[in-house]
């Protein structure tokens, strides 16, 4: 069975700074894909980034990109620029090549600070 | 619609009552996704839709949970007898048929409170 981890609870950053979320997972499939959701207090969740673990190249959309390390089973998400409206959880989630279901991490609370 | 909406956006029930949790997906979209997200659990999935067949059911916790979909479109979540451990944020989402590895469309749920 895959697992997801979210070791950070909690996180703050300051306004117009860098911060980096961890994720890590456990699977023994080789095809699979690896997203980053936000959840603002709407509670809509967002779609912020997606890595497809064939592509060793990292993914990026704009202030927001990843560190994919494969052998690791590590996925973390920078967001560079931090700004007010980044403040969410930040969820982690994996998902089976040829399937629908998420399998998702416990989120990270991400505070910017003014 | 132009997005995935869920109502109500809040429901406040007495254990025991039956609930009904609608999902008008983004029109075009085959497949719909229940999930529920607690405190406890965090984020579970519950049933999954293509049109309105539902192939995985794996996730409803007890036979007290049902769901279904007409005209592949909306979709009806039901609990009966709710109970307090059903207290959680339903959340629906679609995608294209075969697409949800890119992603699914969520709404922004609807949080149940059971007293």
């Amino acid at each position: 069975a895959q697992t997801v981890t979210q070791s950070q609870p909690e996180m703050s950053v300051q306004e117009a700074e860098t911060v980096t979320l961890s994720c890590t997972y456990d699977t023994s499939e080789n095809n699979y894909y690896l997203f980053w959701y936000k959840q603002p207090p709407s509670r809509q969740m967002i779609l912020v980034i997606r890595q497809e673990a064939y592509k060793q190249q990292n993914a990026t959309e704009n202030r927001f990109s990843v560190n994919f390390q494969k052998a690791a089973k590590s996925f973390s998400l920078k967001i560079s620029d931090s700004q007010l409206g980044d403040t969410a959880m930040y969820f982690c989630a994996f998902m089976k090549q040829g399937t629908y279901k998420y399998i998702f991490g416990t989120g990270t609370r991400l505070k910017v600070l003014a | 619609g132009a997005g995935v909406s869920q109502s109500p956006s809040n429901k406040v029930t007495e254990k025991g009552k039956d609930v009904e949790l609608r999902c008008d997906p983004i029109s075009g979209h085959t497949a719909l996704y229940w999930y529920r997200q607690s405190l406890g659990q965090g984020l579970e999935f519950l049933i999954y839709f293509q049109g309105n067949s539902a192939p995985d059911k794996s996730g409803l916790p007890s036979d007290r949970f049902s769901a279904e979909r007409t005209g592949g479109s909306v979709s009806t979540l039901t609990i009966q007898r709710t109970q307090q451990e059903d207290s959680a944020v339903y959340l629906c989402a679609s995608s294209l048929a075969g697409q949800g590895n890119y992603g699914y469309t969520f709404g922004s749920g609807t949080r149940l409170t059971v007293v």
